[in-house]
């Protein structure tokens, strides 16, 4: 049973581009989370998905932006990149109406220069 | 809005010894649940053991086991027989009772095992 699979691992943006990272749910999952976490911090959390609607969003500007397809994959995209988006990307499912089993995948290792 | 501090960047225990990571928490919620995530070198977030607020009695994961003061807003983390593998940075974590709330972190505390 593959656990949330993130693509790419790594990646490297100039400041001023546009990114998209991409995230599978762990199967049975309907509801997706993206965090952000700079390097010695803890995540902070961006947006969150279900049912194709963003449900939830953090303290994040516009250019912040996701989507969730049919099969409950997601994308973060983010324009207008900035050095300080310089971060791991994690992207965490679960079954909406549970209160536990989130699972993580191991994060995108984004570099913005 | 709920925070959640981690006033403990860096701890370090010897091998089979017992650590305990410190955890305190605001909230004026009453339904919520606490937890202990490890994140290894791998960066997969990796939960340990969580925590209703509701219950009174600490939650044990084998050599994992909580302190859990309520109305203190702590919620420790205590590693017995500490091994290797128990290297890596620990969060604690917030979550709102209720369907798709959101996890608020701590800054974490990176535990190394001396041998």
């Amino acid at each position: 049973d593959a656990g949330v699979t993130q693509s790419p691992t790594h990646l490297i943006k100039t400041r001023g581009q546009q990114v998209t990272l991409r995230c599978s749910p762990k199967s049975g999952h309907d509801t997706v989370s993206w965090y952000q976490q700079a390097l010695g911090q803890g995540p902070q959390f961006i947006f969150q998905y279900y049912e194709e609607e963003e449900r939830q969003r953090g303290n994040f500007p516009d250019r912040f932006s996701g989507h969730q397809f049919p099969n409950y994959s997601s994308e973060l995209n983010v324009n207008a990149l900035l050095l300080g988006d310089s971060a791991l990307y994690l992207c965490a499912s679960s079954f909406f109406q549970q209160i536990y089993g989130y699972t993580f995948g191991s994060g995108t290792r984004l570099t913005v220069v | 809005a709920q925070t959640v501090t981690q006033s403990q960047p860096e701890m370090s225990v010897q091998e089979a010894e017992t650590v305990t990571l410190s955890c305190t928490y605001d909230t004026s919620e009453s339904d919520y649940y606490l937890f202990w995530y490890k994140q290894p070198p791998s960066r997969q977030m990796i939960l340990v053991i969580r925590q209703e607020a509701y219950k009174q009695q600490n939650a044990t994961e084998n050599r994992f086991s909580v302190n859990f003061q309520k109305a203190a807003k702590s919620f420790s983390l205590k590693i017995s027989d500490s091994q290797l593998g128990d290297a890596a940075m620990y969060f604690c974590a917030y979550r709102n009772g209720g369907a798709n709330s959101k996890l608020t972190f701590g800054k974490g505390i990176t535990l190394s095992v001396r041998p």
